[in-house]
């Protein structure tokens, strides 16, 4: 089973700056099948990223994903007041699939 | 438009069984996994199994192996999760999700049923 490990686990910014979220696996996580999930309170998570760097459909271009093997990122260039939420990754390339604990980012 | 809408929220006592439905429209209902995805109050997201609706296949996580049933009805477009001999830590909100076969990707979500154990 492959673990993945999200730091940090609360990011404190303020509107319009730049977010960076860390997701790591305990083993290579194959083809980059490493995906990002957005999940406000009292709804669902919504898919960001897929592929480790490919936005899903209707996802704004401030959303990117980076990363390869087990190092992946997911950054925000500029904060909106929308995406204050939690971010989980999530690897879906084999059984089981496994998501990572979540990065909460709230306004500082 | 693709939608899963789910069953409304279950109180059940320890030891009792729940079954949560989740039904698909917008999309053709045998040509996507639907997998269960459950999320205990303030935690993360933790992946229950998977369900082939065109075979009825399944293919449980190992510790839901033995203790959750799912399945479905394609006449209805209808996906099913039943998880039995429940206990106060299956208080959760449980999701269904829809994933492209052979590939755990969840493109679309239910909006979650709440099912509380308590005595």
């Amino acid at each position: 089973e492959i673990v993945l490990t999200q730091s940090p686990g609360t990011l404190s910014l303020s509107p319009g700056e730049r977010a960076t979220l860390s997701c790591r696996a305990s083993q290579s996580v194959s083809s980059s099948y490493l995906a990002w999930y957005q999940q406000k309170p009292g709804q669902a998570p919504r898919l960001l990223i897929y592929g480790a760097s490919s936005r899903a459909t209707g996802i704004p271009d401030r959303f990117s994903g980076s990363g390869s093997g087990t190092d992946f990122t997911l950054t925000i260039s500029r904060l909106e007041p929308e995406d204050f939420a939690v971010y989980y990754c999530q690897h879906y390339g084999s059984s089981p699939v496994t998501f990572g604990p979540g990065t909460k980012v709230d306004i500082k | 438009q693709v939608q899963l809408v789910q069953s409304g929220a279950e109180v059940k006592k320890p030891g009792a069984s729940v079954k949560v439905s989740c039904k698909a429209s917008g999309y053709t209902f045998t040509g996507y996994y639907i997998h269960w995805v459950r999320q205990a109050p303030g935690q993360g997201l933790e992946w229950m199994g998977w369900i082939n609706p065109y075979s009825g296949g399944t293919n449980y996580a190992q510790k839901f192996q033995g203790w959750v049933t799912m399945t479905r009805d394609t006449s209805i477009s209808t996906a099913y999760m039943e998880l039995s001999r429940l206990r106060s830590d299956d208080t959760a909100v449980y999701y269904c999700a829809r994933a492209p076969i052979q590939l755990s990707l969840f493109d679309y979500w239910g909006q979650g049923t709440l099912v509380t154990v308590s005595s």
